[in-house]
């Protein structure tokens, strides 16, 4: 069975604090991403890597910076977190582009709270 | 430009009834694939159906069912026989043949009534 784990379901942080979300698949696969997801906005996305040590930056990544160490990993990270970034975030992972009719797998999802 | 659009912030159907959530799709990529998903209140995001933009046939999975129309750009998903647990949010997607990149649209909440 298919797996995405993400590292805590709920997270309450405080203003400036360094914040860590990790993301960990077991599918071997090459794609993963990490959205934002706020009431009526839907999912947005932060970044995604298409390969260990690749990123490539999504349509909202101001004040997140991403990992991959290693292919299973991908781990999120708030610099200096704020209030503005409290939300919902969601992890995924997906074969390569050469297939459009792979689906994305995601993560339970960690609903952070920055005070 | 890849864009996903639900019309339907919020839906109502009676159980055991018929729903249709709406889904249009604008992109200039000739190869896509369009996807569904359910997101329940416990917040993970469950894959529904697939339809590709060259299969001939609407794409079925057991009570849900695509109803894909490409000149007109819109991917409907239809649940039939509607249950109290399809209480939820449903997203639309896409994704380019070319690139790795998926599009959400903004979702459509719906409610099963007894």
């Amino acid at each position: 069975d298919v797996k995405v784990t993400q590292s805590s379901r709920y997270l309450v942080k405080r203003t400036g604090e360094k914040v860590f979300l990790e993301c960990v698949q077991d599918m071997d696969h090459e794609n993963m991403f990490w959205y934002r997801q706020d009431p009526g906005l839907g999912l947005r996305l932060i970044y995604f890597s298409y390969d260990v040590k690749m990123k490539e930056k999504g349509d909202i990544p101001e004040g997140y910076s991403v990992s991959r160490e290693k292919k299973e990993r991908f781990s999120l990270i708030l610099e200096s977190a704020s209030t503005n970034q409290t939300s919902m975030y969601l992890c995924a992972s997906s074969s390569p582009g050469s297939a459009s009719t792979d689906t994305q797998y995601f993560g339970p999802g960690t609903r952070l709270t920055v005070l | 430009a890849q864009k996903i659009t639900q019309t339907q912030p919020g839906m109502f159907v009676q159980e055991k009834e018929a729903v249709t959530l709406d889904c249009t799709y604008d992109t200039s990529d000739p190869s896509y694939g369009l996807f569904w998903y359910k997101q329940p209140s416990s917040g993970e995001m469950i894959f529904l159906i697939y339809q590709g933009s060259y299969d001939q046939q609407n794409a079925t999975e057991g009570r849900y069912s695509l109803n894909f129309q490409k000149a007109r750009k819109s991917a409907n998903l239809v649940i039939s026989a509607s249950q109290l647990g399809d209480s939820a949010m449903y997203f639309c997607a896409m994704r380019p043949h070319t690139g790795n990149q998926f599009y959400f649209g903004t979702g459509t909440s719906l409610t099963v009534i007894p």
